[in-house]
């Protein structure tokens, strides 16, 4: 079954305790670029990438950090999370042939 | 950068009419329209999309329309039934080789009343 999966799922922490949100696909796409959803803001773009080692920022990508050393795996770090992270987040990816963008489930972060 | 306005924030309809929602568009170089369907707790998936060489676009009760030259597109629903009720948004972006960066809209709460 083609799916996005990110783990975990809902996560509270505290302030300046680093984690990372883990985003994994198996359908071969190139692109993968991670989202968050705030009320009344819709989804805005954090980071994405356009294949292994290639990201570039999104319109939000203060206080994260990405990777992609893997095709499949897309990882969302957060090095020193804050309070205004709190936010659910989602995770994309889309074949290069194709303009579907398929979500992942979202990870519900509270920073306290 | 694209900058995506999107309205009504939120749309009450009886079941049975039609609902439509509206964006507006900053960038004249976005060429692809896509709306998503956000259903509460879940995630949000494509339900139609539209390029800028096309100016409509159905797929059963679900169209889109697109005008260039004003920066504009909608989402037209008829027949609204229960199911419909979701947050709908709208995003535009530039289709390259590398991938489309989207920017959506605020979204639109959509509730349909027995």
């Amino acid at each position: 079954e083609a799916q996005v999966t990110q783990n975990p799922r809902y996560l509270i922490t505290v302030t300046g305790k680093k984690l990372t949100v883990t985003c994994s696909q198996n359908m071969n796409h190139e692109y993968m670029s991670w989202y968050r959803q705030d009320p009344g803001l819709g989804l805005r773009q954090i980071y994405y990438s356009m294949n292994v080692e290639v990201t570039d920022k999104g319109d939000v990508p203060e206080g994260y950090k990405v990777s992609r050393k893997e095709k499949r795996n897309f990882p969302l770090i957060l090095e020193s999370p804050s309070p205004n992270q709190t936010s659910l987040y989602f995770c994309a990816s889309q074949s290069l042939a194709k303009n579907i963008q398929y979500f992942g489930a979202g990870t519900r972060l509270s920073v306290l | 950068g694209e900058n995506v306005e999107q309205h009504p924030s939120t749309l009450s309809v009886q079941e049975g009419d039609s609902a439509v929602i509206k964006c507006t568009y900053s960038d004249s170089a976005s060429n692809y329209f896509p709306w998503y369907k956000q259903e509460l707790g879940k995630r949000p998936q494509l339900i139609i999309d539209i390029r800028s060489n096309v100016g409509e676009k159905k797929d059963q009760r679900i169209a889109v329309t697109l005008n260039k030259t004003a920066k504009h597109f909608s989402l037209h629903i008829t027949e609204t039934q229960p199911e419909d009720s979701a947050v709908y948004f709208c995003a535009a972006s530039i289709l390259t080789g590398g991938g489309n960066k989207l920017t959506f809209g605020t979204g639109t709460q959509l509730k349909v009343e027995l």
